[in-house]
């Protein structure tokens, strides 16, 4: 099982409010992602990173922002909270699988936060 | 547009039955395939993954397929057990960009019933 963590697990909170979410990985890889998922709907890719002081938007637009301070830790903010941010998020990290073709570039993903703003 | 379709949106089986789960994808240039398991709350959890010149992955009870001509793949179940209720994510990856882009299925859901 891979070792990415995210924290809280489950987090339920008023509009307005100041949050972030918390994942760390212990596998010492360089990429890091953050996805956001709605029931049924497939993951949208939110935030990501190449390394350290790297961060990139992804594909779907969201108010949230990012740090990479050290290899392990890719939190992600949000500076005021509101309804529309009630999702699923995911977090995940990659490196070239040792003995795989250079293509794999398998992503590792954390058990994820479920965000509720009321 | 790369797009990943799959089917049944959601199936429901008998323990110990076999299942069938489709994917199809229109990612150009492919890079490769794989197929996650998520359980409810959970973060997606890798079965299998095939390159170009790969046409079978075996992993336990679950056997993908991957016929990239017709860029169709197919995630087989058997002897199903309670435990495999769960999404069943197809995703593939393009050759495009460094970063290796994936492109999401909405997910099988597949519910096992004793």
């Amino acid at each position: 099982e891979a070792d990415i963590y995210q924290t809280p697990r489950y987090l339920v909170i008023g509009t307005g409010k100041k949050i972030t979410l918390e994942c760390s990985q212990t596998m010492g890889h360089d990429k890091m992602y953050w996805y956001q998922q709605d029931p049924g709907m497939e993951l949208h890719l939110i935030h990501y990173s190449y390394g350290v002081n790297s961060t990139e938007k992804g594909d779907l637009s969201s108010e949230s922002t990012v740090s990479r301070i050290r290899t392990e830790h890719f939190p992600l903010t949000l500076e005021s909270a509101r309804p529309s941010h009630t999702s699923q998020y995911l977090c995940a990290s990659s490196d070239r699988t040792s003995g795989a073709p250079s293509s794999y570039n398998e992503q590792f993903f954390g058990p994820g936060t479920r965000l509720t703003v009321l | 547009k790369n797009q990943v379709e799959q089917s049944p949106q959601s199936l429901i089986i008998l323990e110990g039955k076999n299942c069938t789960l489709q994917c199809n994808y229109t990612v150009s240039p492919f890079s490769n395939l794989r197929w996650y398991k998520q359980d409810t709350g959970r973060g997606p959890v890798s079965l299998t993954i095939m390159t170009f010149s790969e046409n079978t992955k075996s992993n336990g009870r679950y056997t993908a397929t991957l016929d990239a001509d017709t860029k169709q793949s197919s995630l087989h179940i058997t002897a199903s057990q309670l435990s495999d209720s769960a999404s069943y994510i197809c995703v593939v990856s393009d050759r495009g960009s460094t970063l290796g882009r994936l492109y999401f299925g909405r997910g099988t859901q597949l519910t096992v019933w004793p």
